[in-house]
């Protein structure tokens, strides 16, 4: 298997711009997750999808935030009208049908700087 | 609500020296999986050791050792003559497994920086 993938590994933007990060998941994982881990913190959960549906939501997806999986494959996460805040690291994750979500590989990450 | 913790922000040792890394958790779940990541530099976290809830027996791998208690809500973390390329952050994590649309999320602690000097 080809690892989870994702595009771009940085991104430096200027606050007010929109950005958009694609993940792509080990072949045939039904579940994607995206996590976002700011600098000296542990990762957070954003959202989940399984196959297209996007399952849960957390507090800290704002408005600005959008995640979509349109066919079951890839996910893309935008944000609109970026602010110093948003700049972590973008974390996405992939899981088999069969482990349920307890066995997630991680992709590599986007790291984004908002100036 | 979930919540893991690892005290230890950052550890300094010198190579060959053992080192144990914290962790203490909390979870209203009965059932529930506990991890630990190795994050090095270049970002990526990779993945050490999964834990159910039911498994206490602690673990061994080269190296690397856990020790689960479910008594006092901790599952910590042993490396045994430590290395320069243990270098890394380390993350501690918690995943319920109950059922329906959380399962899969996993809540981390804060990570512990563990830098092995030559």
């Amino acid at each position: 298997d080809t690892g989870v993938s994702q595009d771009p590994r940085h991104k430096i933007t200027k606050r007010g711009q929109n950005v958009t990060f694609r993940c792509d998941p080990i072949s045939e994982h039904n579940r994607l997750y995206w996590y976002r881990q700011t600098l000296g913190q542990g990762p957070e959960f954003l959202t989940y999808f399984q196959n297209e549906a996007q399952l849960e939501k957390s507090r800290l997806l704002s408005d600005r935030f959008s995640a979509e999986r349109p066919k079951g494959s890839f996910s893309t996460l935008e944000i609109q009208r970026t602010e110093q805040g948003d700049s972590a690291m973008y974390l996405c994750a992939s899981s088999p049908r069969r482990t349920g979500g307890y066995e997630q590989y991680f992709g590599p990450g986007t790291r984004l700087t908002v100036t | 609500a979930q919540k893991v913790t690892q005290a230890q922000t950052e550890i300094s040792v010198v190579e060959k020296e053992d080192v144990t890394l914290d962790c203490v958790y909390e979870t209203r779940d009965t059932t529930y999986y506990l991890f630990w990541y190795k994050q090095p530099p270049s970002g990526e976290l990779v993945f050490l050791i999964r834990r159910n809830s039911f498994d206490e027996q602690n673990e061994i791998s080269g190296r690397y050792s856990w020790n689960f208690q479910k008594s006092t809500s901790s599952f910590n973390f042993t490396i045994t003559a430590s290395q320069v390329v243990d270098s890394a952050v380390y993350f501690c994590a918690l995943l319920p497994r109950a059922g329906g649309t959380s399962y899969g999320k996993l809540t981390f602690g804060q990570g512990t920086i563990l830098t092995v000097h030559p």
